[in-house]
């Protein structure tokens, strides 16, 4: 079974810091694995789709990596600003038809100004 | 339309109730898919359409939990003799197809409280 875990689950950082978020999953057989954000009492917007045969994507100043023979990814947001606190989930994609995203638990970030 | 709508925002209902919760994809997009995300937890995932036909319903947590799609548009998600343990987000997504390179967007969901 599937499983996605993301360390750490609360992150605090001064404003202008990078950072780093991670995501691991268990099963490497993924067809796509995608990166979200949750603001409170919001829905899910949708950041980056990675797909199994990509090793990144880039948006802005989020970048994120895939290495699915290690079953990790990771979400690196640079220039950290206030506006970038939120939570940031990762889902995979675990069959072909994509009929399911498995979510981890999220990232809870705070970024102080 | 420019999103995925859900209505209501907020419900609030009385145990045992029945309660209708509505998705509204966005135009043009086959797959739809309901997840349901209680205080503290991750995404649960609940069922998913392709069309108007449901082939993976092995989300739905008991048998009062049942959902609908008409006209590959609409989807209802219908919570009949609601207990507490309902209580939760619901959250609704469509993308273009089911497929490995598609991307899925939400809804705002419905924040269902059931006292």
């Amino acid at each position: 079974k599937q499983e996605v875990t993301q360390i750490p689950a609360a992150l605090s950082v001064p404003e202008g810091e990078n950072l780093v978020l991670n995501c691991s999953f268990t099963d490497s057989a993924i067809y796509n694995l995608q990166w979200f954000r949750q603001d409170p009492g919001k829905g899910l917007t949708s950041l980056l789709l990675i797909q199994s045969s990509q090793r990144e994507q880039t948006s802005g100043r989020l970048n994120a990596s895939l290495d699915k023979s290690s079953g990790r990814s990771t979400l690196y947001i640079a220039a950290s600003q206030p506006g970038d606190s939120a939570t940031y989930l990762c889902a995979v994609s675990v069959n072909q038809a994509g009929t399911a995203l498995i979510f981890g638990k999220g990232t809870t970030l705070s970024v102080s100004s | 339309g420019a999103g995925v709508s859900q209505s209501p925002s907020n419900k609030v209902t009385e145990k045992g109730k029945d309660v209708e919760l509505r998705c509204d994809p966005i135009s043009g997009h086959t797959a739809l898919y309901w997840y349901r995300q209680r205080l503290g937890q991750g995404l649960e995932f609940l069922i998913y359409f392709q069309g108007n036909s449901a082939p993976d319903k092995s989300g739905l947590p008991s048998d009062r939990f049942s959902a609908e799609r008409t006209g590959e548009s609409v989807s209802t998600l219908t919570i009949q003799r609601t207990q507490q343990e309902d209580s939760a987000v619901y959250l609704c997504a469509s993308s273009v197809r089911t497929g490995w390179n598609t991307e899925a967007f939400f809804g705002q969901g419905t924040r269902l409280t059931v006292v």
